[in-house]
């Protein structure tokens, strides 16, 4: 059983689209990070977010922390080609160490 | 933001072979290395916890002579795969974080064929 789930698993949708990715747990995060993955390629730090309730912007995403926090979600506004890749949410577990696990994932293809 | 650079980026070998994949953090000391593996179309799994000078700390069903880890300094971390074999074949990504324990870096990712 994963510790994260994403929904939706596969998301294709035409540009100028907004769209919204879901993390969810029965678990606390002391951190939650977001990535975004090319193929082939490591994953790359989007945001981390610390605070219950939180909501950080950068540019076209919003990201958003759950109050009890073992959610989050993220928000595209005005979808590009560009924005098209693997999506992955992860967290620190409140007393797990530092390590980070990683959400099921979320495959966005944004088309023309 | 800091460098890990990993190596090789691929790599093809003979079933019953071993490889090694190499982790280097390039600016900053890394007292943690994480490894992890990716499947196709999937997520990371994480495989084991590396701290500078001890032994790693491995995942429920990873198995430890299988996949060596050695983390004997604090820029470089290495994975051997052992004996591999066609179902070893994967994505292999490291990570590290320094001392602070602020921001975890990842590598490029050793895409690892068996055949």
């Amino acid at each position: 059983t994963q510790l994260l789930e994403q929904s939706p698993q596969f998301l294709s949708i035409q540009e100028g689209e907004n769209l919204t990715v879901y993390c969810n747990s029965s678990s606390v995060f002391s951190s939650l990070q977001w990535y975004r993955q090319e193929p082939g390629e490591g994953p790359v730090l989007l945001v981390t977010v610390v605070t219950g309730g939180e909501v950080k912007k950068l540019k076209r995403l919003t990201f958003q922390f759950g109050d009890a926090r073992k959610d989050s979600s993220l928000h595209i506004t005005a979808a590009q080609p560009g924005d098209t890749g693997l999506y992955l949410c992860a967290g620190e577990l409140t007393g797990g160490g530092n390590k980070l696990t990683f959400g099921t994932g979320t495959q966005l293809k944004v088309e023309l | 933001g800091a460098v890990v650079s990993q190596h090789p980026s691929r790599v093809i070998c003979k079933s019953g072979t071993s490889v090694k994949i190499e982790c280097r953090s390039l600016d900053f000391q890394a007292t943690t290395m994480f490894w992890y593996r990716q499947f196709p179309k999937q997520s990371l799994m994480l495989m084991a916890t590396s701290n500078e000078g001890s032994k790693a700390t491995y995942e429920q069903g990873v198995e430890k002579d299988k996949f060596l880890i050695n983390h004997a300094s604090l820029t470089l971390s290495t994975l051997t795969v052992t004996s591999a074999h066609p179902e070893d074949s994967s994505f292999y990504i490291c990570s590290a974080r320094d001392r602070d324990n602020t921001e975890a870096f990842f590598g490029q990712g050793t895409r690892l064929t068996v055949v």
